[in-house]
């Protein structure tokens, strides 16, 4: 089974509106960590936001926001008021922390402004 | 500057000749670890290093060797390469202590022919 999902391949959202990226994971660890990073077309791997297993709160960076719902092992990146210079790939990640502290990545989802 | 540096940033080989991709860090992390990544696919962990002379394999190991003998570096060995390995390589690194906020490299884009 695959660890990290994203089923969304592409998305197109229009400048200053919100946008959802969604991320399901699985595992049996108690204690992981998830991770999302972008990646705009230079190449670079950017870190955007972190969020613990044990964290009450969800997590939010700025324009970015983790929406956390451990029940249903979801961890969806939302990004309010899109610029032009949030195009990129994007990409869920997670760390198991006591089965080893392995990383996992999704297979991303490009994100594409539209002006 | 806080940085991960690999070295070379493109390379293009052929099939069976041995290479190996240099990884360094000046963050005293414990923590390293390399990816490749290929189209749909996302990135995918090949092995990770706690520390000094401690690694372990990820998903997808085969065909793939790094040694941890310094804390700074961390080098990818292809022993032999084969064309499926043609990828673009990250390598990163974080601290322990924390969340393991990784720092990537720039990448390398490895061509094998």
């Amino acid at each position: 089974a695959q660890k990290i999902t994203q089923t969304q391949p592409g998305m197109f959202v229009q400048e200053k509106e919100a946008v959802t990226l969604d991320c399901t994971y699985d595992t049996s660890d108690p204690s992981y960590g998830l991770f999302w990073y972008k990646q705009p077309s230079s190449g670079e791997m950017i870190f955007l936001i972190y969020q613990g297993s044990y964290d009450q709160q969800n997590a939010t960076e700025g324009r970015y926001s983790l929406n956390f719902q451990k029940a249903r092992k979801s961890a969806n990146l939302v990004i309010s008021a899109s610029q032009l210079g949030d195009s990129a790939m994007y990409f869920c990640a997670m760390r198991e922390a006591q089965l080893g502290n392995q990383f996992y990545f999704g297979t991303g989802t490009s994100l594409t402004v539209i002006p | 500057e806080a940085q991960v540096t690999q070295n070379p940033r493109y390379l293009i080989t052929v099939t069976g000749k041995k290479l190996t991709v240099t990884c360094s860090q000046n963050m005293n992390h414990e923590y390293m670890s390399w990816y490749r990544q290929d189209p749909g696919l996302g990135l995918r962990q090949i092995y990770y290093s706690m520390n000094v002379e401690v690694t372990d394999k990820g998903d997808v190991p085969e065909g793939y060797k790094v040694s941890r003998k310094e804390k700074r570096n961390f080098p990818l060995i292809l022993e032999s390469p084969s064309p499926n390995q043609t990828s673009l390589y990250f390598c990163a690194s974080s601290s322990t202590q924390g969340f393991y906020e990784q720092y990537f490299g720039p990448g390398t884009r490895l061509t094998v022919t």
